[in-house]
């Protein structure tokens, strides 16, 4: 069966960065483009790019564009997602998707990173 | 960006009732519109995309309708799994953006 297996919690200081990672199974991961989205908790959801793990190709939301890396490695099936120069404002439960389409039929089970001094 | 206006935000009903949400977009966006179901602590599951196709697996009791600026999902008798946050989400234009969702509680 499909199953999206994100990295655990982590819990950083304003200005580091972040890379969580999301190994994939059951499919044939370079069939399908993975998203991330995030999701601050109690709130609603906000979309930050996808990967084309078949050909590196990325698109990113411009209100990320220049902080955030969407890169796949396709001989272990794991997509990884780097944010940069972390706020508090960054402070989220992270998603990665498959993308079926362009929605996301399957959903790894979020990675909570905090950012806090 | 598109905004998507959900409507109501905050619902409350009982089992076996019908309900129906509405989803606004700032703009046209043809069909390109999925509906998402969050129960706490999850991860959302896709349950409509195409504004109208239902996902394999999504009971038949789910259904959604609209083109251009207006969607609508309907949930007929509902059943105690339904109780959840509903998000519509647009894929016509980039950046994707959802609605900030219609919490469904039991009444």
């Amino acid at each position: 069966q499909v199953q999206l297996v994100q990295s655990g919690a982590e819990v950083k200081k304003p200005g580091a960065s972040v890379k969580v990672s999301c190994k994939a199974s059951g499919y044939t991961f370079t069939g399908y483009y993975v998203h991330w989205m995030r999701q601050v908790p109690g709130e609603g959801l906000e979309w930050l790019g996808w990967v084309n793990p078949n050909s590196g190709g990325t698109s990113y939301a411009q209100k990320f564009q220049g902080r955030v890396t969407m890169t796949g490695d396709t001989s272990i099936n794991t997509a990884y997602m780097v944010l940069n120069r972390l706020t508090s404002d960054d402070t989220a439960v992270y998603y990665c998707t498959r993308g079926y389409g362009y929605q996301s039929d399957y959903w790894g089970q979020g990675t909570l990173v905090t950012v806090s001094s | 960006d598109i905004q998507l206006t959900q409507s109501p935000s905050f619902l409350s009903a009982s089992l076996g009732d019908r309900v129906t949400f509405t989803c606004r977009a700032s703009q046209g966006i043809s069909n390109y519109l999925a509906w998402y179901q969050q129960r706490p602590g999850k991860a959302p599951n896709l349950l409509i995309y195409a504004a109208s196709t239902l996902h394999s697996g999504v009971p038949l009791r789910f259904s959604g309708s609209g083109s251009g600026t207006e969607f609508t999902l309907t949930i007929s008798n509902l059943q105690p799994e339904d109780f959840a946050t509903y998000y519509c989400q647009q894929l016509h234009s980039y950046p994707i953006t959802f609605g900030q969702g219609t919490r469904l509680d039991i009444k």
